[in-house]
């Protein structure tokens, strides 16, 4: 069965500049999940998607945003980047349903975003 | 909110060493609790994890945690360490309030070294 995967794997931006990632699920999981890895700050939790709604919400401004499709994709969107928004962009996919093994989080590999 | 501890930020010990490395947890409810490995350039992998049961998991290469609930701690143990066990640990929790159960909580990591 083949992993979560995330594109882009790197990314170079610019301030204010917007910049959109992607990430598939592994094939039958249907809640998708966003982390966000920094030296500083570690790993802290963007969002959560399942069936196409937004469930969970991290501490993140409004300009970090996301959606997930109908084939559980989904994409996360960065708008007006900061400096600060550099990070490597984990997504986790699970089975998403009631029940603690369901709950079991798989990560790909991460996309690197860079802000310069 | 949820908050996770880990008490050692880097380690370094030899080869054939024993580990333990410290998790803490803040929340006083039902949790799940997990241990990931993160190997140079390469992404988030669950070494163990657990939802109920025997408090003594075990999980890949090796390594087993204990959940003891009274301390709030579950702790990541290694009989004997090999050099290619070098990498960052994360000690991750979530736990079954509404809203939350998805959404994982990351302590600082650890990174081990171990010496050949």
């Amino acid at each position: 069965k083949a992993g979560v995967t995330q594109t882009p794997r790197y990314l170079i931006k610019t301030r204010g500049q917007q910049v959109t990632l992607s990430c598939s699920p592994i094939s039958g999981h249907r809640s998708v999940s966003w982390y966000q890895q920094t030296p500083g700050q570690g790993l802290q939790f963007l969002f959560e998607y399942f069936s196409e709604t937004q469930r969970n919400k991290g501490n993140f401004p409004g300009r970090f945003s996301g959606r997930q499709f109908s084939n559980s994709r989904s994409e996360m969107n960065v708008s007006t980047l900061e400096l600060g928004d550099s990070a490597l962009y984990l997504c986790a996919s699970s089975l998403g349903l009631a029940g603690g093994l369901s709950n079991e989080q798989f990560f790909g590999p991460g996309t690197r975003l860079t802000v310069l | 909110a949820q908050s996770v501890s880990q008490h050692n930020h880097h380690v370094i010990l030899s080869e054939a060493a024993s580990l333990e490395l410290g998790c803490n947890y803040s929340y006083g409810g039902t949790v799940n609790l997990f241990w990931y490995v993160q190997y140079p350039g390469q992404h988030l992998q669950l070494l163990l994890k657990y939802f109920s049961g025997d408090p003594l998991v075990k999980g890949i290469k090796g390594f087993e945690a204990e959940f003891i609930k009274s301390k709030f701690s579950f702790n990541l143990r290694k009989p004997s360490v090999q050099w290619s066990d070098t990498a960052e640990y994360f000690c991750a929790v979530n736990d079954g309030r509404a809203g939350s159960a998805r959404q994982l909580t990351f302590g600082s990591g650890t990174q081990l070294t171990v010496l050949p």
